[in-house]
């Protein structure tokens, strides 16, 4: 059971390029996220799913986009990258309402991105 | 609104010595409250979480948690610090949505020193 599972682990974008952060769940979970972890700024939401084909925003959405074709896959696209992109993205899981730990998040490892 | 604090930036304890990290929480209705550690260039992991019953929560490596409704805190504890304990803490409360969303602090450094 490998849980959370993230590619590339690191990556070096050029502004404007365009790349997709992958991430895999092994645990059957419902719902997925995207965060993105800036210093001193705790973890900010980017997106989330509740299921397969049912994506919605978090809280800082602008400049990524998301896609749930099945239930344990969940990429993350950046369009057009940009300096303020710089950030360590970091996805989770979650059973979702209705289990014992539905509400329980867990993480993969993370993907550090820098835009130049 | 919906809101961690976590006032400390950096927290210094010697090993041995007993460890607490303080954490401040607001929301409305009855909080769902969790403590998760990041260990260098890692992922999250979670420690424990209060969802109702007891105001003291036992979880993972020795840590333990105790929810206090009347102040708004849910502060994190460990009788006896470890220098392999040194890493960045998270609070978070379930905030409400219907996803489960998680509103985190900015986080704690638990600085360790033998």
């Amino acid at each position: 059971n490998a849980g959370v599972t993230q590619t590339p682990k690191f990556r070096i974008l050029k502004i404007g390029q365009s790349m997709t952060l992958q991430c895999t769940q092994d645990m059957n979970h419902n719902y997925m996220y995207w965060y993105r972890q800036d210093p001193g700024m705790g973890l900010k939401l980017i997106y989330y799913s509740v299921g397969a084909g049912i994506t919605d925003k978090g809280e800082v959405p602008n400049g990524y986009n998301v896609s749930r074709s099945t239930t344990e896959d969940f990429p993350l696209r950046l369009e057009l990258a940009a300096p303020s992109q710089t950030s360590v993205y970091f996805c989770a899981s979650s059973y979702g309402t209705g289990h014992g730990d539905g509400d329980t998040q867990y993480f993969g490892p993370g993907t550090r991105l820098t835009v130049l | 609104a919906q809101s961690v604090a976590q006032p400390e930036d950096q927290v210094n304890v010697a090993e041995g010595n007993p460890l607490t990290v303080k954490c401040t929480y607001s929301v409305s209705g009855n909080p769902y409250l969790f403590w998760y550690v990041q260990y260098p260039n890692r992922g999250l992991q979670f420690l424990l979480k209060y969802i109702t019953g007891d105001n003291l929560v036992k979880g993972s490596y020795g840590f333990e948690a105790e929810f206090n409704k009347s102040q708004t805190s849910f502060h994190l504890k460990k009788p006896s610090a470890l220098v392999s304990d040194s890493a960045l803490y998270f609070c978070a409360v379930r905030g409400w949505g219907g996803y489960n969303k998680l509103i985190f602090g900015a986080g704690t450094r638990l600085a360790v020193h033998p």
